[in-house]
C-alpha cells in the first residue's frame, strides 16, 4: 500500500499566485486532514473531512480551501499566496473508529515557500 | 478546547543513556487518547506510542515507555538505551474519545528536538 501520498514535495510560489496541494490515500479511510507545521509551533489543523462531500474548518482555515469529491482525494487549495503561508503541509487520514487505536497515517509533507 | 504543552524546546542525550521528554495537557474530557509522534529529518511523522486515558497501566513499546499521570495531566516519554536513530523532533498529541466512536481531531504540542550524541 502506498498509504498517504502528497505532491509536490517542494514548491516555491510568488506572492499572489495560487496552487493546489494534492493528497490521495489508498486505504479507504473516511477521515482526512490537512495540517500545517511552522517552526516552534507544532502542527495546526487547517481543514478536515469525515467523508466524501463533507468538509469542515480546523483551527487555521483562512487563506485555504478544500474539497472532497472522492474518498481517496483531499486537495488543499491556496488562493492568493502570502508569505504567512510559508510552511510545511501535512495530509493525514484515519478510518472511522480507528484514530484512537492507531492515530493518523501521515503523508511525507509538502514544503511550501512563498516569496 | 484542549491544549498540549511541551515546555522543553530542545534536549540532548548521550548514546545508550536514558532520556525523558515532558508533556502536559489541559482538558475537561474524561476519556481520551494521548500519543507521541516522532519526526526524523526525513519529515515523516511516525507514531511512537499511544495511551488510553482509562487505562492505569503505562504503555510501553520496546525502548519507549510513558509515565501517564491522569490527575496531574502529565504524559512523559522515556527513551531507554538511546540510539543515534532516535535523533528527531518529538510531538505529544491529544485526542478526545467520542461516545459514538467517531474520530476526533489530534491536537499537537509544539514539539521537542532531541539530539542523541555519539
Amino acid at each position: 500500500n502506498a498509504g498517504v501520498t502528497q505532491t509536490p514535495k517542494f514548491r516555491i510560489l510568488k506572492i499572489g499566485q495560487s496552487m493546489t496541494l494534492q493528497c490521495t490515500q489508498d486505504m479507504n479511510h473516511n477521515y482526512m486532514y490537512w495540517y500545517r507545521q511552522d517552526p516552534g509551533m507544532g502542527l495546526k489543523l487547517i481543514y478536515y473531512s469525515v467523508g466524501a462531500g463533507i468538509t469542515d474548518k480546523g483551527e487555521v482555515p483562512n487563506g485555504y480551501n478544500v474539497s472532497r469529491s472522492t474518498t481517496e482525494d483531499f486537495p488543499l487549495r491556496l488562493e492568493l499566496a502570502a508569505p504567512s503561508q510559508t510552511s510545511v503541509y501535512f495530509c493525514a487520514s484515519s478510518y472511522l473508529g480507528g484514530a484512537g487505536a492507531y492515530g493518523y497515517t501521515f503523508g511525507s509533507g509538502t514544503r511550501l515557500t512563498v516569496v | 478546547a484542549q491544549t498540549v504543552t511541551q515546555s522543553q524546546p530542545e534536549m540532548s542525550v548521550q548514546e545508550a543513556e536514558t532520556v525523558t521528554l515532558s508533556c502536559t495537557y489541559d482538558t475537561s474530557e474524561s476519556n481520551y487518547y494521548l500519543f507521541w509522534y516522532k519526526q526524523p529529518p526525513s519529515r515523516q511523522m511516525i507514531l511512537v506510542i499511544r495511551q488510553e486515558a482509562y487505562k492505569q497501566q503505562n504503555a510501553t513499546e520496546n525502548r519507549f515507555s510513558v509515565n501517564f499521570q491522569k490527575a496531574a495531566k502529565s504524559f512523559s516519554l522515556k527513551i531507554s538505551d538511546s540510539q543515534l536513530g532516535d535523533t528527531a523532533m518529538y510531538f505529544c498529541a491529544f485526542m478526545k474519545q467520542t461516545p459514538s466512536g467517531a474520530n476526533s481531531k489530534l491536537t499537537f504540542g509544539k514539539g521537542i528536538t532531541l539530539s542523541v550524541r555519539p
